[in-house]
């Protein structure tokens, strides 16, 4: 399978702060990537649909200023915490999507970023 | 949007006989259910999926069927060995569009 990779791997910051979290698609162009976060011993829960060179798609009930989304180029979505709260803190997952004539099929998961606000 | 649920959240099974986890799902649009499996720490591996316009995939010792009338899907895991314990989620998508999770079974093969 493709190989995605995100950085960094684990990240603690001050209550308040911005934390930029990167996601690269190593061997593939991924127009699309998507963002999750994972609570201890519970399901991946879909943020935000990024898309190469447009506005990210947020779920419901996720705060689009306080999580941006920027899918730059084919290769790089990044997901920026920011004002950062301890009830931030979690495990950040993105995945790249492979696509067939346009539509989207398997998505391939990065190792994720362990978030810790204090 | 999509709800997908997930049975059972915990499985204990002895080591060679089989596992079932089934998921439902709510939106009949939904066309593509990729089952995953996510070791403690590691990131989600996919480990089979289907599509609508099938009812069964098998790979070795891991099938999978799909009921789209019920809008349920089933994987199903034969002579399990001690290196199948993980979580696994399932999952729907209208390709083309977001994929939503079930909420994870925890599996444990005793040897």
């Amino acid at each position: 399978g493709a190989v995605v990779s995100q950085h960094p791997s684990w990240v603690i910051c001050k209550s308040g702060t911005s934390v930029k979290i990167e996601c690269r698609s190593l061997d593939f162009q991924a127009t699309t990537m998507f963002w999750y976060r994972q609570f201890p011993k519970q399901s991946l829960m879909l943020m935000a649909t990024s898309n190469e060179g447009s506005k990210a798609t947020y779920e419901q009930g996720v705060e689009k200023d306080k999580f941006l989304i920027n899918h730059a180029s084919l290769t790089l979505s990044t997901l920026t915490v920011t004002s950062a709260h301890p009830e931030d803190s979690s495990f950040y997952i993105c995945s790249a999507a492979s696509t067939r004539g346009g539509v989207i099929y398997e998505q391939y998961f990065g190792p994720g970023t362990r978030l810790t606000v204090t | 949007g999509e709800n997908v649920e997930q049975h059972p959240s915990t499985l204990s099974v002895q080591e060679g006989d089989s596992a079932v986890i089934k998921c439902t799902y709510s939106d009949s649009a939904s066309n593509y259910f990729p089952w995953y499996k996510q070791e403690l720490g590691k990131r989600p591996q996919l480990i089979i999926d289907i599509r609508s316009n099938v009812g069964e995939k098998k790979d070795q010792r891991i099938a999978v069927t799909l009921n789209k009338t019920a809008k349920h899907f089933s994987l199903h895991i034969t002579e399990t060995q001690p290196e199948d314990s993980a979580v696994y989620f399932c999952a729907a998508s209208i390709t083309g569009n977001q994929f939503y999770f079930g909420t994870g079974t925890s599996l444990t093969v005793i040897p």
